[in-house]
């Protein structure tokens, strides 16, 4: 199986602030990579897939990048809808996701 | 607008059974793959099953395969989730969502309990 490695695990950040979470695969997943949002007591969201697009209606705010086996999230600028879960996922192979990494208000 | 509603989580005991179903609108449901994925409280998402749009492929996670099995009636526009000697490591909420490798939209979820 194809692990996903997120770090960190939660992160501290006022708004305002570049944010940005990284994933590390396993094994070689191409550009096989897409980051959702989750909040409490909801599904996650799509954000980005195939590593770098930007899924229809998602802020310009948000971008991701990578190849290979190392990928980066990044929102550019921290608003106070974006304190959440984000979760990057592999489908390469099946699909995993990582463990996720909390934005909490500094 | 696209919709997912699942349905048909419960508490059951460990051995039990249970069938999850999803109905789905807003879009032409014959021509999307559909997932069913998982996540145990506190935990990340995990992937469960797959299936194509034409049912020509399924695909299972190595924790479910043999005791879960998806399906799907693309006349009533739903998918299913039959499961099977449950585990109590198999309680979570269950979304069905749709897409190939990254889908783009999640139903609310329905929560699964296994538990004596």
């Amino acid at each position: 199986d194809i692990q996903m490695t997120q770090s960190p695990s939660t992160l501290s950040a006022s708004i305002g602030d570049r944010v940005t979470i990284t994933c590390r695969a396993s094994q070689d997943v191409s550009r096989w990579v897409a980051w959702y949002q989750q909040k409490p007591g909801r599904a996650p969201k799509l954000l980005i897939y195939k590593a770098s697009t930007l899924e229809y209606g998602v802020p310009s705010r948000f971008s991701g990048s990578g190849y290979g086996t190392e990928f980066t999230f990044t929102i550019s600028s921290l608003q106070p809808d974006d304190f959440a879960t984000y979760y990057c996922q592999q489908y390469n192979i099946f699909r995993t996701f990582g463990q996720g990494t909390k934005v909490e208000i500094k | 607008d696209v919709h997912l509603v699942e349905s048909g989580g419960d508490l059951v005991q460990p051995g039990g059974s249970l069938r999850l179903s999803c109905a789905a609108s807003g879009f032409t449901f014959s021509d999307y793959s559909m997932n069913w994925v998982r996540q145990a409280p506190g935990k990340e998402p995990e992937w469960v099953a797959y299936m194509s749009a034409r049912i020509n492929t399924i695909t299972y996670a190595d924790s479910v395969r043999g005791r879960f099995t998806i399906s799907r009636d693309n006349a009533r526009r739903s998918l299913y989730l039959q499961m099977s000697r449950l585990r109590v490591e198999d309680t979570a909420v269950y979304y069905c969502a749709r897409g190939e490798g990254s889908p783009d939209f999640w139903g609310q979820g329905t929560l699964v309990t296994v538990s004596s």
